[in-house]
């Protein structure tokens, strides 16, 4: 069975404080993603890498970097978390670019 | 630029009758097409995709889709809703030539007993 797996569920974290969003998916995809998920938005992307070490910006990667150091690990990171950040973060992976997504139960983030 | 509206942000059915999710699409070239479900506290699965084959796509736990061009529309239909289909449904749609990929807002499905 396919698996996407986000370290955490939910996630507390103080204005200021550096965050790290921890992906991990077992299907061998070259593709991966970071969105970000809020009420009456949809979803948004963040930052999506297509290889090992490559990274592309979406459409919303202002106060994000992203990691992605091994094909199957793709990490988000807040340098600077602050409160308008506070959303439920979703990692997903794909064989082709514009394909199927194949999403994590996501980490539902609060920044105080 | 291509956009994805999903007509009603919230819809509530009986259970044993029809659903209908509305969504319409803009994109300048032919594009394919997902509706994906999102249960409560979990990611988002596949139900079903249009890639220009068959214009009415068959998906899982006996969701539908009819892809229109002329009505630029992409709507997801049920014949008799069960109590296990409430949750959010995102319709996206991707553009290969443009590279893009969006998502509509979402529409809440609420299933009443």
């Amino acid at each position: 069975d396919v698996k996407v797996t986000q370290s955490s569920r939910y996630l507390v974290k103080r204005t200021g404080e550096k965050v790290f969003l921890e992906c991990v998916q077992d299907m061998d995809h070259e593709n991966m993603f970071w969105y970000r998920q809020d009420p009456g938005l949809g979803l948004r992307l963040i930052y999506f890498s297509y290889d090992v070490k490559m990274k592309e910006k979406g459409d919303i990667p202002e106060g994000y970097s992203v990691s992605r150091e091994k094909k199957e690990r793709f990490s988000l990171i807040l340098e600077s978390a602050s409160t308008n950040q506070t959303s439920m973060y979703l990692c997903a992976s794909s064989v082709g670019l514009l394909g199927e997504l194949f999403f994590g139960s996501g980490t539902q983030l609060s920044v105080l | 630029a291509q956009s994805v509206t999903q007509l009603d942000s919230h819809v509530s059915v009986s259970e044993g009758t029809p659903v209908l999710l509305r969504c319409n699409y803009s994109s300048s070239y032919s594009p394919s097409l997902f509706w994906y479900v999102q249960h409560p506290n979990k990611g988002l699965q596949l139900l079903l995709k249009y890639t220009s084959a068959a214009t009415l796509v068959k998906g899982i736990n006996g969701f539908e889709a009819e892809f229109k061009k002329s009505e630029t529309s992409f709507h997801l239909t049920k014949p008799s809703a069960h109590m296990s289909d409430a949750a959010e449904y995102f319709c996206v749609v991707s553009d290969y030539n443009n590279n893009d990929m969006r998502f509509g807002a979402g529409t809440r499905l609420t299933v009443k007993p």
